[in-house]
């Protein structure tokens, strides 16, 4: 059975800091790699898909990187704003969408 | 585009009650299905389908029932109410092919009292 982890559970930083979260998985046998963000009281936003044949993908000041052989992904966030507070998820697919299995998510805090 | 449409966004319902969650998508997508998300537990995954028809079983499906007689249209039904079924339900919707997106409804949150 797929488990994914996401360490750590919170994570406080200032603003303008450069951060990494990390999100590892058991079963490398993975179809996608998906990072979400998650507001308050809020669903779910999608910000970065990683295909199983992708080292890593880029949008804005966001980068997520993939290494299926060590089951690891970690999403970068640079020169952070208090804006990005949130809680991130990532969920891994071995099918396809319809089945994804997430990680229990980091909750950031960006202070100003 | 609405995107994935959740209602109710609040529910609060007595033990032993029965409703349907109701779940729209307007981009023709052919994949859709029912999460919850409890505290510390993540997402988890209820039920699935995979076009119009075609239903399956996730994680934690006990205790409801999902049907998909249209593309759009997903509905959650929970037969009768407990407790341990309260929690945030979401719906999600992605196309079948590679390399595409999941998108996210907001949410309903359901309390059984």
């Amino acid at each position: 059975k797929q488990e994914v982890t996401q360490i750590p559970a919170a994570l406080s930083v200032p603003e303008g800091e450069n951060l990494v979260l990390n999100c590892s998985f058991t079963d490398s046998a993975i179809y996608n790699l998906q990072w979400f963000r998650q507001d308050p009281g809020k669903g779910l936003t999608s910000l970065l898909l990683i295909q199983s044949s992708q080292r890593e993908q880029t949008s804005g000041r966001l980068n997520a990187s993939l290494d299926k052989s060590s089951g690891r992904s970690t999403l970068y966030i640079a020169a952070s704003q208090p804006g990005d507070s949130a809680t991130y998820l990532c969920a891994v697919s071995t099918g396809g969408n319809e089945k994804l299995t997430f990680g229990t998510g980091t909750r950031l805090t960006i202070i100003p | 585009n609405a995107g994935v449409t959740q209602t109710p966004k609040f529910q609060v319902l007595k033990t032993g009650q029965s409703m349907t969650l109701q779940c729209a998508q307007d981009m023709n997508h052919e994949y859709m299905s029912w999460y919850r998300q409890d505290p510390g537990m993540g997402l988890r995954l209820i039920h699935y389908s995979v076009g119009a028809g075609i239903t399956d079983q996730g994680e934690v499906p006990n205790g409801y029932n999902v049907s998909r007689s249209t593309t759009e249209d997903f509905p959650l039904r929970l037969l009768s109410a407990a407790p341990s079924q309260t929690s945030v339900y979401f719906c999600a919707s992605s196309y079948q092919r590679t390399g595409h997106e999941a998108f996210f409804g907001q949410g309903t949150r359901l309390t059984v009292v």
